[in-house]
């Protein structure tokens, strides 16, 4: 199986920071690679496809980054209804792995 | 667009099984894959399988083979996940999820689960 590893697991920061969260697949996917936003007892909500592609109706705001083995998801600036956990998934191969989730919170 | 609507609430004994149900508007059933997705109380997403109904196919997590099923009926445009010989690990919200997907112009296929249905909590206790 594939391991995905986010770093860092939580995050303290304001409104209008600039936050970038970290995940490394134990093996390259390419690009296969996506992001999702889950808030307090709703489902997630998927950001990012294919490592940089922008799903419809998000914000441009948050963007993707990176192959291979490295990704990188950046909030360019914060705003209040972005504090909430985001989990990378890679969709390189089965079974479907995600990342540990990384807890973004407000300072 | 697409809503997936899922069943409600279940509570059941260890050793018993249980079948949620994921039923599917807007859209054409049967021309995406659905996705089962759990997570525990406090912990991460864990994928479960999925199945294509267009083409009958079925991929499961190895950690559930031989416990889980999913299934669909076309008629009924509906998903079911069902997971038996439950436990106390078992307690989690159950999502299905509609997969996504895109292709570039090289013909490369990516895949994400772009809808979700809003989740059925299920909890094991004797």
């Amino acid at each position: 199986d594939i391991q995905m590893t986010q770093s860092p697991s939580s995050l303290s920061a304001s409104v209008g920071d600039r936050v970038t969260i970290s995940c490394r697949a134990s093996q390259s996917i390419s690009s296969y690679l996506n992001w999702y936003q889950q808030k307090p007892g709703t489902a997630p909500k998927l950001l990012i496809y294919a490592a940089s592609s922008l799903q419809s109706g998000v914000p441009s705001r948050f963007s993707g980054s990176g192959s291979g083995t490295d990704f990188t998801l950046t909030i360019s600036s914060l705003q209040p209804e972005d504090f909430a956990i985001y989990y990378c998934q890679q969709s390189y191969s089965f079974p479907i792995t995600f990342g540990q989730g990384t807890r973004l919170e407000i300072k | 667009q697409v809503q997936l609507v899922q069943s409600g609430a279940e509570v059941k004994k260890p050793g018993s099984s249980v079948k949620v149900s994921c039923q599917a508007s807007g859209g054409t059933f049967g021309s995406y894959a659905i996705i089962w997705v759990r997570q525990a109380p406090g912990q991460g997403l864990e994928w479960m399988g999925k199945m294509t109904p267009i083409h009958d196919t079925t991929n499961y997590a190895q950690k559930f083979q031989g416990r889980v099923t999913i299934t669909a009926d076309k008629s009924t445009s509906t998903a079911y996940m069902e997971l038996s010989s439950l436990r106390s690990e078992d307690t989690a919200v159950y999502y299905c999820a509609r997969e996504g997907e895109t292709v570039t112009r090289l013909r490369y296929f990516y895949y994400y689960m772009d809808v979700w249905g809003k989740g059925t909590p299920v909890t094991v206790s004797s």
